[in-house]
C-alpha cells in the first residue's frame, strides 16, 4: 500500500460547480497535511496548511482532515476557470524534514 | 517576506555533458532546502534533502549529486547527464526552526537531455 494516494482524475467540472478532491494515507506517524495548486510547467503553490482534524476555510477553499480515517480533502466552491490545475496533496510528521506527496489530480472547470 | 529562486526555467542539454542547476532563497536564515523531480503520472520524487551548509541526504541513488556552499544556495549538478535525466526540477524551502512546516516550491527547471 503506498503511503499517500490520491485520485489521479482528470476531473472536469462546469464553472460554479463545487469541486472535491481527496487524498488517503496509511502513515499514522503524519501530523500535517497541505494542498498545492500547480498550473502547466509552474512549481506547485501553497494553497492550504492545516494540523489539526477538522475543516480550515480559506476563501472559496476548504482543508477538511479527518485523521481517524486518515483521509484529507480540499473543497473548492464557485469554481472557476482559473482554478484549473493539478492539485497535489502532502503531508509530513515525525521527526523527519520530508513530505510525501501524492501524484496529483488534474482539474479543468470549464467556462 | 521569503522569495526563492530557480534558474534556469528551461535547459536542452547533450547527453553526457555536465549539469548545474542552482537555487537561492531570500529573507530567511538556515532554511531546510530540498531538490525534487518531477515526471509525468508519478509525482514529486525528492532527491536531496539539506538541514545546513554542507548536510546533504540523499534519497534516490543516482546520477545526480547537490551541494550547499552557503546558507541560502542550493546546487544540483551531474558530471555526465544521461537521457533518463529529463524531467522538470524543483527546489523548495521550509522553515528551518521546525520539522513540522510546509514546503515552497520554485518555478522549476525543464531540463531535457537530448
Amino acid at each position: 500500500q503506498k503511503e499517500v494516494e490520491q485520485d489521479p482524475g482528470p476531473l472536469s467540472v462546469p464553472e460554479g460547480a463545487i469541486v472535491s478532491l481527496n487524498c488517503t494515507y496509511s502513515n499514522s506517524a503524519f501530523q500535517y497535511f497541505m494542498w498545492y495548486r500547480q498550473y502547466s510547467r509552474k512549481g506547485p503553490e501553497l494553497l492550504m496548511y492545516t494540523y489539526s482534524s477538522g475543516n480550515k476555510e480559506d476563501g472559496r477553499f476548504t482543508a477538511q482532515v479527518d485523521k481517524s480515517s486518515k483521509y484529507i480533502s480540499l473543497f473548492i466552491r464557485d469554481s472557476q476557470p482559473s482554478d484549473s490545475a493539478t492539485y497535489l496533496c502532502a503531508m509530513g510528521g515525525g521527526s523527519n524534514y520530508k513530505l510525501t506527496f501524492g501524484k496529483g489530480t488534474l482539474l479543468t472547470v470549464n467556462p | 517576506s521569503q522569495t526563492i529562486h530557480q534558474w534556469p526555467a528551461t535547459l536542452v542539454q547533450p547527453v553526457g555533458s555536465p549539469l548545474s542547476l542552482e537555487c537561492t532563497v531570500e529573507g530567511t536564515s538556515n532554511p531546510n532546502l530540498y531538490w525534487y523531480r518531477q515526471a509525468a503520472g508519478r509525482g514529486l520524487q525528492l532527491l536531496f534533502y539539506s538541514v545546513g551548509i554542507g548536510q546533504i541526504s540523499s534519497e534516490v541513488p543516482q546520477n545526480l549529486s547537490a551541494s550547499r556552499p552557503q546558507d541560502r544556495q542550493f546546487i544540483l549538478s551531474s558530471k555526465k547527464l544521461l537521457l533518463s535525466d529529463s524531467g522538470f526540477y524543483l527546489c523548495a524551502w521550509s522553515w528551518g526552526t521546525t520539522t513540522n512546516t510546509e514546503a515552497f516550491f520554485g518555478q522549476g527547471t525543464r531540463l531535457t537531455v537530448v
